[in-house]
């Protein structure tokens, strides 16, 4: 089973930010948390992953509650490309990739 | 960065026969490559591990003598669906990450879209 929760969907508007949450709150101390998108018909992509601090790349940034049972993945200027299945997944390194069912997330114009 | 590439894209075949799809790490060596299987609408779910030169460890309730994995090298492994049926018919994507880069996760493939007729 996932160990993470995610809202089923949520919509944001172009050039927007789009924050999308994430619980995990039975995280435990050795395990990362990593952000893929998976663009419709297409492999998943990698975004974004950390442990405790905040984490910040071209793509995304990745913010992490203090005590570690939540995160929200930050898209500063949302793109309709952007339009995707967003997964939160908690894992080990080089630990197996198990999805959840991830938050549809639609760009609208 | 790292690319993985899957091959084919999308194939069709007729119920009874077998499929091949290959997965290969273009500009770098991956021990482990992982297969999924997606239905339409739901998440991915992961089929098996794969290990360069020993067995494929399966997950549970996936038929290993249905579902054929060979990793014969660092950077190819095979996928082949024997006697599929359209119940086979699924997204089969694959990924693997490059050695020592293991805690940025892993590259996936672009899928391959098997339909069984």
């Amino acid at each position: 089973d996932a160990k993470t929760t995610q809202p089923p969907s949520m919509d944001c508007a172009e050039g927007r930010a789009a924050n999308l949450p994430c619980n995990h709150s039975t995280i435990s101390g050795n395990e990362y948390v990593y952000w893929y998108r998976q663009i419709h018909s297409q492999g998943p992509q990698y975004i974004i992953h950390g442990l405790k601090n905040n984490e910040t790349n071209e793509m995304a940034s990745l913010i992490i509650t203090e005590d570690r049972k939540s995160s929200t993945l930050i898209l500063p200027h949302a793109t309709l490309r952007d339009t995707a299945v967003y997964y939160c997944i908690v894992r080990v390194e080089s630990e197996k990739l198990v999805f959840g069912k991830g938050t549809k997330l639609t760009v609208n114009p | 960065g790292a690319v993985v590439s899957q091959h084919p894209s999308w194939v069709i075949c007729k119920s009874g026969t077998s499929v091949k799809i290959e997965c290969r790490s273009l500009d770098f060596q991956a021990t482990t490559m992982f297969w999924y299987r997606q239905f339409p609408k739901q998440s991915l779910m992961l089929m098996a591990t794969s290990n360069e030169g020993s067995k494929a460890t399966y997950e549970q309730g996936v038929e290993k003598d249905k579902f054929l994995i060979n990793h014969a090298s660092l950077t190819l492994s095979t996928l082949t669906v024997t006697s599929a049926h359209p119940e086979d018919s699924s997204f089969y994507i694959c990924s693997a990450a490059a050695l020592g880069t293991l805690s940025y996760g892993y590259t996936f493939g672009s899928g391959t879209r098997l339909t069984v007729v």
